[in-house]
C-alpha cells in the first residue's frame, strides 16, 4: 500500500532549481514528511523532513501544502552531484521507514 | 564521529559459506537496521534493533541471522544463502529507540554481496 506518489523520473538543467513533487493524500496528523535520496551504489542519504511548516536546510527546501496532501522538495541550484533516486517517505519517525520507488532525478549539463 | 560503517564493502560467497556482515556507529545510537536492496529496487526493511533488542524482524528466513553485541555494533550473520539472496545490504541507525517521532536514519554505504 504505497503512501505516496511520485514521476518515477525528471530532467533538470546543472544551475538551474530542481523541483520534486510528492503527492501523499492519505497521510495522518502525526507523520511527518520526509526525504532522502540515493546516489548510484551508495547508501540513502536523509535531505530534510517537516510536519506542516515548510522547512530549509543548507542542501534543500520543503514546501508542504496547507492541506499536507503533497509536498515539493526544492534543490536551489541543481549541480551533476545531484543526479540520485529521490524518495519521498510519509512517516511517523524512526518507525519502519518504508521506501517507495522514488523519482530518478538526472542532471543535465 | 558521524558515519555508519560497514565491512566488507564486497563478499562474494557460496551457498554452504557462513559469513558475517558488520556494521558500527560511534554516535551513540539507540536504534540500529539491517535493509535489503536489490538492483534498481527500493531498500526493504529486515530488522530493527532497539536499545538492543531485536524489535522487528519484517519475517526474514533464518538464513539470516541478526546480532546486536552491543550499542554501537550490528551484525547479520548468513548461512546457506541463495544466488537470489544477492543484493546490497544496507546498515542504518538513528539517535533514539524505535517509535520516536521526529526522527531521520543515517545509512550506511552498504555491503554489495554476490552469492554463487
Amino acid at each position: 500500500d504505497a503512501k505516496t506518489t511520485q514521476p518515477p523520473s525528471m530532467d533538470c538543467a546543472e544551475g538551474r532549481a530542481a523541483n520534486l513533487p510528492c503527492n501523499h493524500s492519505t497521510i495522518s496528523g502525526n507523520e511527518y514528511v520526509y526525504w532522502y535520496r540515493q546516489i548510484h551504489s551508495q547508501g540513502p542519504q536523509y535531505i530534510i523532513h517537516g510536519l506542516k511548516n515548510n522547512e530549509t536546510n543548507e542542501m534543500a527546501s520543503l514546501i508542504i501544502t496547507e492541506d499536507r496532501k503533497s509536498s515539493t522538495l526544492i534543490l536551489p541550484h541543481a549541480t551533476l552531484r545531484d543526479t540520485a533516486v529521490y524518495y519521498c517517505i510519509v512517516n511517523f519517525g524512526n518507525e519502519k521507514l518504508t521506501f517507495g520507488t522514488g523519482t530518478r532525478l538526472t542532471i543535465i549539463p | 564521529d558521524t558515519e555508519v560503517t560497514q565491512t566488507p564493502k564486497h563478499l562474494v560467497m557460496g551457498m554452504t559459506n557462513k559469513k558475517s556482515l558488520k556494521c558500527e556507529q560511534h554516535m551513540g545510537h539507540r536504534a540500529m537496521y539491517w535493509y535489503k536492496q536489490k538492483a534498481k529496487k527500493p531498500p526493504e526493511l529486515m530488522f530493527v534493533y532497539s536499545y538492543e533488542k531485536l524489535s522487528i524482524n519484517e519475517s526474514v528466513p533464518s538464513r539470516f541471522s541478526p546480532e546486536c553485541p552491543n550499542s554501537s555494533l550490528l551484525n547479520l550473520h548468513l548461512h546457506a544463502l541463495q544466488p537470489e539472496d544477492s543484493a546490497l545490504y544496507l546498515c542504518a541507525s538513528s539517535p533514539f529507540g524505535l517509535g520516536t517521532a521526529d526522527e531521520k536514519l543515517f545509512f550506511g554505504s552498504g555491503t554489495q554481496l554476490s552469492v554463487l
